[in-house]
């Protein structure tokens, strides 16, 4: 079974530049969703789709930030414009239903902000 | 608001040795705690997850217990390997709300061989 891809898997921008990442779930997992990873710090859900409705997005930047899931499959998080404290690992998860069951982790996309 | 709390936050320990990893919660109503490995540069891989109604799972030389009265998790690591040299991670899904995983800060271990 393929994992949670994600793409790009590395990315350096300037601050209020804008950038794009993009995750493919599992085959068939229903739930979606993308935490910031800070340095140092535990991952901190940023928004979490149910097929490709929002469930929550209560911690999500909105005046930044926006992501998508179109056709309840693939996503994608958008950050325009990027802020210096925007530098962060951002993890795409998805697993079979809600947050009950385990979640499943892509490998992350490293973003740094100069 | 649910807060999860791991310490220390780096620990080294001689291969071959057995260890425990802490994870304290502060709201005992949980649906279920998790435990992830992070490995450098990578994302988390699941290891154990314990439904709220259970004590303790075991998965090969890992045992994760749970005692939501106190708010603690534990994560038992038997005959350390090199192997195991990551950063772990335990989570908390409350049973009210929107059920989000609120993670800790995470240990990171080294195992000296």
């Amino acid at each position: 079974e393929a994992g949670v891809a994600q793409s790009p898997r590395y990315k350096i921008i300037e601050k209020r530049q804008s950038v794009a990442f993009w995750c493919n779930p599992i085959s068939g997992h229903a739930t979606l969703y993308w935490y910031q990873q800070i340095l140092g710090q535990g991952p901190k859900l940023l928004i979490q789709f149910q097929n490709n409705g929002v469930v929550d997005d209560s911690q999500l930047p909105k005046d930044r930030f926006s992501a998508e899931r179109l056709k309840g499959v693939d996503s994608t998080l958008k950050i325009q414009p990027a802020k210096l404290e925007d530098s962060a690992v951002y993890l795409c998860a998805s697993s079979t239903d809600r947050v009950q069951e385990t979640q499943y982790f892509g490998p992350g996309t490293r973003l740094l902000v100069l | 608001k649910q807060e999860v709390t791991q310490i220390p936050a780096a620990l080294s320990v001689p291969e071959g040795e057995n260890l425990v990893l802490n994870c304290s919660f502060t709201d005992s109503a949980i649906y279920n705690l998790q435990w992830f490995r992070q490995d450098p540069g990578k994302g988390l891989t699941s290891l154990l997850l314990i439904q709220s109604s259970q004590r303790e799972q075991t998965s090969g030389r890992l045992n994760a217990s749970l005692d939501k009265s106190s708010g603690r998790s534990t994560l038992y690591i038997a005959a350390s390997q090199p192997g195991d040299s990551a950063t772990y991670l335990c989570a908390a899904i409350s049973n009210f709300g929107n059920e989000k995983l609120t993670f800790g800060t995470g240990t990171r271990l080294t195992i000296i061989p």
